[in-house]
């Protein structure tokens, strides 16, 4: 089962534009994190947010957790064509396992 | 190797054949996970081990579904008596130790079942 719903499913943008991805979760969590998958390869791990966090960068990235509302964005400053791919949040809730949510289908136009 | 490896990249079988699918870890990773993932949807957990032990197979959906990792390192996902339901793409990661954080995946085993 999937515990993450993203949304938007699919968005498009203008290479430059800044891209925003939201995550929602259902139950408590002790970490979150988001993946990067191009098509038809593996995932890449982005970035990695504890739930005493409120928000964290990594160079163009921006994450950002609210356990009281059970959600998390992800904004990518300046997009990339390169940033062209699908992205998923994942939440690990202390079971030793991630559960990744259905992801959001990222399409940056040059 | 420098990353995780899986074995075949792509295997493609009859209804009713036997299917087992490899993956090498990153050296000195205890934790193995393997995941299912179907077009346009997130991996889906099936099973992870730390060691040589299935610590969680909440995931596998059926006992066709089995997997092992006798030695601590390599692991071999082992699907018996394929449906066409199990044609997806098979994710293995592994990370230093469960509970560790990120996740490092393999680019995934192709199963397509005919």
């Amino acid at each position: 089962s999937q515990q993450g719903e993203e949304d938007p499913q699919a968005l498009s943008i203008q290479e430059g534009e800044n891209a925003t991805m939201n995550c929602s979760y259902k139950t408590s969590i002790n970490n979150l994190q988001w993946y990067r998958q191009n098509s038809g390869r593996g995932l890449v791990h982005l970035i990695l947010i504890r739930s005493n966090e409120r928000e964290k960068h990594s160079g163009r990235l921006r994450v950002t957790l609210d356990t009281s509302k059970k959600s998390s964005s992800l904004l990518i400053t300046a997009s990339r064509a390169a940033d062209t791919a699908s992205y998923f949040c994942a939440t690990d809730g202390g079971a030793q396992k991630l559960v990744f949510g259905q992801g959001t289908r990222l399409t940056i136009n040059p | 190797g420098a990353g995780v490896s899986q074995t075949p990249s792509n295997k493609v079988t009859e209804k009713g054949k036997y299917v087992e699918l490899r993956c090498d870890p990153i050296s000195g990773h205890t934790a193995l996970y393997w995941y299912r993932q179907s077009l346009g949807q997130g991996p889906e957990f099936l099973i992870y081990f730390q060691g040589t032990g299935a610590a969680d197979d909440s995931g596998l959906p059926n006992d066709r579904f089995f997997a092992v990792r006798p030695e601590g390192s390599v692991s071999t996902l082992k699907i018996q008596r394929t449906e066409r339901g199990d044609s997806a793409v098979y994710l293995c990661a592994s990370s230093l130790w469960s509970g560790a954080g990120e996740l490092f995946f393999g680019e995934g085993s192709r199963l397509t079942v005919l």
